[in-house]
């Protein structure tokens, strides 16, 4: 079975604090991808990132940097130096190689970043 | 990435009545969308896979019935909320997936956050 947790329910943070939202995932494939969206209030899914799981490279897009372990079954998302408007529900979420494709989502991370 | 395009972005109906929800791919051509329904301040459930000419798969728990989905083009699927109750009022967001793409990805629509009074 595949199953995504994100143990953080809510975070709150001063800006231009660093935060790093944590994402844990369950599978038996060896493959498979990794993603994160980020929901800001509006409500529409933004694409942030996805990972391979052959891919342990970690990856950096501006002020957002992702950690991908495989060892540990991890894929935290970290943002730098944090502005409000990053405020947001992010999502990490876990998808098979396979016909169905189904993304399975973690519960999301409901992130405020306070001026 | 694909470009999705979800109508309406809100609506109210009666209780009783049948609300129609379009979901369209405007520039990949979609063999796969995926229907994902989400209560407030919580993640996006699945509900149903829909696939281009043939019949939606429904996850366990999900009513056929209450819930049609038709995906008769490559580029557009309905979500038919059926007989609506004030439960079935909650955000709804379509997927495209983009299988075979070297852009492989998801992408999603704006949503559609319908309330049953």
């Amino acid at each position: 079975a595949q199953k995504v947790t994100q143990a953080q329910t809510e975070i709150s943070v001063v800006e231009k604090e660093d935060v790093t939202l944590d994402c844990v995932y369950e599978t038996r494939d060896t493959t498979y991808y990794l993603f994160w969206y980020k929901q800001p209030p509006s409500g529409e899914l933004v694409f942030l990132i996805r990972r391979n799981s052959f891919d342990e490279q970690n990856e950096i897009s501006g002020r957002y940097s992702w950690n991908f372990q495989k060892s540990t079954s991890s894929f935290n998302f970290t943002i730098t130096a944090s502005q409000v408007v990053d405020s947001a529900v992010y999502f990490c979420a876990l998808s098979r190689m396979d016909s169905s494709y189904k993304l399975i989502f973690g519960s999301g991370t409901r992130l405020l970043v306070r001026p | 990435g694909a470009v999705v395009s979800q109508h309406p972005s809100r609506v109210i109906c009666k209780s009783g009545t049948s609300v129609k929800i379009e979901c369209r791919s405007l520039d990949f051509q979609a063999t796969t969308m995926f229907w994902y329904r989400q209560f407030p301040k919580k993640s996006l459930m699945l509900m149903a896979t829909s696939n281009e000419g043939s019949k939606a798969t429904y996850e366990q728990g999900v009513e056929k019935d209450k819930f049609l989905i038709n995906h008769a083009s490559l580029t557009l699927s309905t979500l038919t909320v059926t007989s609506a109750h004030p439960e079935d009022s909650s955000f709804y967001i379509c997927s495209v997936s983009e299988q075979g793409s070297l852009a492989y990805g998801y992408t999603f629509g704006s949503g559609t956050r319908l309330t049953v009074v």
